[in-house]
């Protein structure tokens, strides 16, 4: 699986959109973009995925550049209990396992 | 409320104790995972079920011991674990091998 990067923490003041990087530059035409997040003590939360188009969902948008090496998951107006680790993971369209491989991620802190 | 629900919450036990983990979905899913979640490490994929059939093992000691009587339920046996096993293990399910994974929220396993 292609391999991402995710800056390690973010803050964003609740209310705002809080847009969170990822670049994936190694990205094959046969594979998605998936977001998860983990907020404490639970476990990780599937958000949204694309391949080439932009997504929308009532959690989150995801941009993805028209080169495909980059995204960026939009949520239009945080709030504190968005606080969580997000995770940007390139899986392969077709992967009979289901094999996700989770890397550091963004720790996102929503701030008062 | 995910819907993939584990229990216990938290366990404690010995290196020469016996216990078992268990998982059950109600979200109508055909496959199930078990993930390890150790501190300041990835999560790490353990093992896959399809239809009560086991897909993967991705290299777990024996220790660890799977069971998927039906599509709805999953257990993870254990003995004779070391200090090092201690993590949160996480279960997941999904529609299809290709869908997105739902998680529950884990048991957090010490092993002393």
């Amino acid at each position: 699986d292609a391999k991402t990067t995710q800056p390690p923490s973010m803050d964003c003041a609740e209310g705002r959109a809080a847009n969170l990087p990822c670049n994936h530059s190694t990205i094959s035409g046969n594979e998605y973009v998936y977001w998860y997040r983990q907020i404490h003590s639970q476990g990780p939360q599937y958000i949204i995925h694309g391949l080439k188009n932009n997504e929308t969902n009532e959690m989150a948008s995801l941009i993805i550049t028209e080169d495909r090496k980059s995204s960026t998951l939009i949520l239009p107006h945080a709030t504190l209990r968005d606080t969580a680790v997000y995770y940007c993971i390139v899986r392969p369209i077709w992967n009979a396992g289901n094999m996700l491989t989770f890397g550091g991620g963004t720790r996102l802190m929503v701030k008062p | 409320e995910t819907g993939v629900t584990q229990t216990p919450r938290h366990l404690v036990m010995g290196m020469t104790n016996k216990k078992s983990l268990k998982c059950e979905q109600h979200l109508g899913h055909n496959a199930m995972y078990w993930y390890k979640q150790s501190a300041k490490k990835p999560l790490e994929l353990m093992f896959v079920y399809n239809f009560k059939e086991q897909t993967e093992n991705n290299s777990v000691p024996s220790r660890f011991s799977p069971e998927c009587p039906n599509s709805s339920h999953l257990f993870l046996h254990l003995h004779t674990l070391q200090p090092e096993d201690s993590a949160l293990y996480l279960c997941a399910s999904s529609r299809g091998p290709n869908s997105p994974l739902h998680f529950g929220n884990g048991t957090r396993l010490t092993v002393t």
